[in-house]
């Protein structure tokens, strides 16, 4: 049974530059979630998909966007990217809003 | 707004028992979670605990909750080096959804051989 997985694990952009990460939820899972962790920080909600639909959003510029597919998975969208916009980018699903995370191993994105 | 708060270090001895610590300030929330993050990987999803609870426990390990201090533990029992990571806290505040974490900083245990 295949866990959260994304792409890529790692990844280098020059500031200004847009970038797409892509995540497939566990199976059986229908909602995904995106968390931000910083170097040394925990991990800060960004949004959640539910229903090809953005339904929660924590507090993050409109610069960060995103999409479900039909077949549940996502893509993240970070535009005009920043320096401070390096982290470990960490998508996590769950099976509809009152049930646990499970969180892939994220994508390393590296803005220089 | 939420606030969970992690001692950062914390080192034992292989055998001893861990204890590690977390306060967190939502009196609403109705999940509590422990994660596990180990070096250049995501989060383990260790256990949880429902806010109506004041203990659970799996294996070896321990969940208490005191909701009247906010205050959230983790015990492993027989703690192993294999058990050496990064330990994440996360409140799930009622009024936002059980998905929606707030994680503390984190509590980086060593455990010594």
């Amino acid at each position: 049974d295949a866990g959260v997985t994304q792409s890529p694990t790692h990844l280098i952009k020059t500031r200004g530059q847009q970038v797409t990460l892509r995540c497939s939820p566990k199976s059986g899972h229908d909602t995904v979630s995106w968390y931000q962790q910083a170097l040394g920080q925990g991990p800060q909600f960004i949004f959640q998909y539910y229903e090809e639909e953005e339904r929660q959003r924590g507090n993050f510029p409109d610069r960060f966007s995103g999409h479900q597919f039909p077949n549940y998975s996502s893509e993240l969208n970070v535009n005009a990217l920043l320096l401070g916009d390096s982290a470990l980018y960490l998508c996590a699903s769950s099976m509809g809003f009152n049930s646990p995370l499970h969180f892939g191993n994220g994508t390393r994105l590296t803005v220089t | 707004g939420e606030d969970v708060e992690q001692s950062l270090f914390l080192s034992v001895r292989e055998g001893d028992s861990s204890v590690i610590n977390c306060t967190y300030t939502d009196s609403s929330s109705t999940y509590l979670y422990w994660y596990k993050q180990e070096p250049g990987a995501g989060l383990q999803l260790l256990t949880y605990i429902f806010s109506n609870m004041d203990m659970k426990q799996d294996q070896r390990l321990t969940v208490l909750l005191n909701k009247k201090d906010k205050h959230l533990s983790l015990r492993i029992a027989d703690t192993q080096t294999g058990d050496s990571a990064i330990y994440f806290c996360a409140e799930s505040p009622d009024q936002t959804g059980a998905n929606n974490l707030f994680f503390g900083t984190g509590t980086r245990l060593t455990v010594i051989p």
